[in-house]
C-alpha cells in the first residue's frame, strides 16, 4: 500500500525568501505524485503532478517539484514566496487508476 | 463556467441523525469522488461514482453511502452519525471515469459538525 509523509506540519518563511516543502512516499510499484494547495475556506487546487518523464515538474504560481526515485521524495519548491502563498499544501500519491492518498499537509506561513 | 459546487456550506447535526450532502460537478465532468477531511488531516477518499455506479471505495463503513444522478450530480449520505464524523466533506469531479491521470477539481466543501 502507498503512503505519504509530509515531514513538516508548519513552515514559516519570510516574504521573497525561497521555500521547500518536503514529501516522502512509500510504494512498491510505480506511482503518480501530486501537490495540492488549499487556501483558507476553499477546496483543493492542483499545483502540479508527476506522471512520468522529466523528474522536474513545473506547476502553477511559480512552484516546481522534483521526483527522486532513489530517495522516494517529491519535494515542492518556490524560489521567492509571496504573502498570497499562505495556505496548506498537500502531497499525494496514487497508483494508476487507484485512489489518491493524501499526506497530512504542511501549513505555509509567510512572514512580512 | 461553474466549477464544482457543494451544498450546504455548513451543517450541524446530533449523534444518531442522518445527513445528505450534495455535489454538482464541473461542467462536462462525469465522475464524482467524495473525501472526508478531519481537522488537521489530509483528505481521505470515501468513494467514487461514475455512470451512476460506485466504482471504488475507501476504508469507510457502510453508514457512508452515495448516489449519482443521470446529470452527474451526486449525493453523500451518512447514517447514524457519530461525533467522529465531524469533518469537511469535499467533492471532486473529473472526466471520463476514475483514473488518477485525469485532474480532479475540488469543490469548497461542506463543514459537518456532529454534536
Amino acid at each position: 500500500a502507498q503512503s505519504v509523509t509530509q515531514l513538516d506540519s508548519q513552515v514559516p518563511v519570510f516574504e521573497e525568501a525561497p521555500v521547500e516543502l518536503r514529501c516522502n512516499y512509500s510504494s512498491s510499484v510505480s506511482v503518480y505524485l501530486f501537490w495540492y494547495v488549499q487556501y483558507p475556506n476553499q477546496g483543493l487546487q492542483l499545483l502540479l503532478k508527476y506522471l512520468s518523464g522529466s523528474t522536474l515538474v513545473k506547476g502553477i504560481n511559480g512552484f516546481e517539484a522534483e521526483f527522486n526515485k532513489s530517495q522516494t521524495s517529491f519535494h515542492l519548491r518556490k524560489p521567492s514566496v509571496h504573502i498570497s502563498d499562505t495556505a496548506e499544501y498537500f502531497c499525494a500519491v496514487s497508483r494508476r487508476d487507484d485512489k489518491i492518498i493524501f499526506g497530512k499537509g504542511t501549513r505555509l506561513h509567510i512572514l512580512p | 463556467d461553474a466549477g464544482v459546487t457543494q451544498s450546504p456550506t455548513h451543517l450541524i447535526k446530533t449523534r444518531g441523525q442522518q445527513v445528505t450532502l450534495r455535489c454538482s460537478p464541473k461542467s462536462g465532468h462525469d465522475t464524482v469522488s467524495w473525501y472526508q477531511q478531519a481537522l488537521g488531516q489530509g483528505p481521505q477518499f470515501i468513494f467514487q461514482y461514475y455512470e451512476e455506479e460506485e466504482r471504488q471505495r475507501g476504508n469507510f463503513p457502510d453508514r457512508f453511502s452515495g448516489h449519482q444522478y443521470p446529470n452527474y450530480s451526486s449525493e453523500l449520505n451518512v447514517n447514524a452519525l457519530l461525533l467522529g464524523d465531524s469533518a469537511l466533506y469535499l467533492c471532486a469531479s473529473s472526466l471520463r471515469g476514475y483514473t488518477s491521470y485525469n485532474e480532479q477539481f475540488f469543490g469548497p466543501g461542506t463543514r459537518l459538525t456532529v454534536l
